[in-house]
């Protein structure tokens, strides 16, 4: 079946500080790749999205690509900001008409000043 | 990108006693998806919601416990029965896109704490 991994938390950095959240996937197709944010007492906001091999998803200076060759879409963002402090999940599906999204563990980010 | 509307957004309530979670889209849809976030984890599917039909329901979730209902296009409601401590999580709608290919789009959750 359908798995994400993803690394573990929380992960602590300062303000303006290089990120990046390791996401690889296990498929039995070519899924859709997702990053979600959840902010401290809020629902999930989609973050950004790759449908295909070598996309490249970006929303609010976070990038993440769709590698193939390594299963892996791992999220960056080159400066994070305090209010950038979150749960994030990394997610596939299948694609197809609604089919079901697979969340990985989620990871807890906190950035200080 | 479809908005939903979900309530209650929180409840305290009594083990044993049902609770019955309402969520409302902006959009027709064909399916509904219910999930469960237990504290600190991830996000599981409880079951997914089609107009006309019964739900279709993940391992280890099952209809006694979880009865839903989807009367139209647009609505669609997840209960939680005979409660308990372990039940307490945030539960969640959520909408995909036509494809599956564009995002889905989540319910604000409902946190339910059972005592």
């Amino acid at each position: 079946g359908n798995s994400v991994t993803q690394m573990e938390g929380p992960v602590t950095l300062s303000e303006e500080a290089f990120l990046t959240i390791n996401c690889t996937y296990t498929a039995t197709g070519y899924p859709s790749l997702f990053w979600y944010v959840q902010y401290p007492g809020e629902g999930l906001q989609l973050l950004l999205k790759a449908t295909k091999a070598d996309d490249k998803g970006s929303n609010k200076g976070f990038e993440a690509t769709y590698r193939k060759e390594t299963t892996s879409f791992h999220l960056e963002k080159g400066s994070v900001q305090v209010s950038d402090s979150a749960v994030y999940f990394c997610a596939l599906s299948e694609g197809g008409g609604g089919n079901k999204l697979t969340f990985g563990t989620g990871t807890q980010l906190k950035v200080e000043l | 990108s479809a908005v939903i509307s979900q309530k209650p957004s929180r409840d305290i309530c009594q083990r044993g006693t049902s609770l019955t979670i309402q969520c409302q889209v902006d959009s027709q849809v064909t399916m509904m998806f219910w999930y469960r976030q237990q504290p600190g984890q991830s996000l599981t599917l409880i079951a997914t919601a089609n107009q006309g039909s019964e739900a279709t329901y993940e391992s280890g979730f099952v209809i006694d416990k979880f009865p839903i209902s989807r009367p139209n296009l647009t609505f669609s409601t997840l209960t939680v029965s005979n409660m308990s401590p372990e039940d307490s999580s945030i539960y969640l709608c959520s909408v995909g896109g036509g494809t599956g290919k564009d995002g889905y789009t989540f319910g604000s959750g409902t946190r339910l704490t059972v005592v």
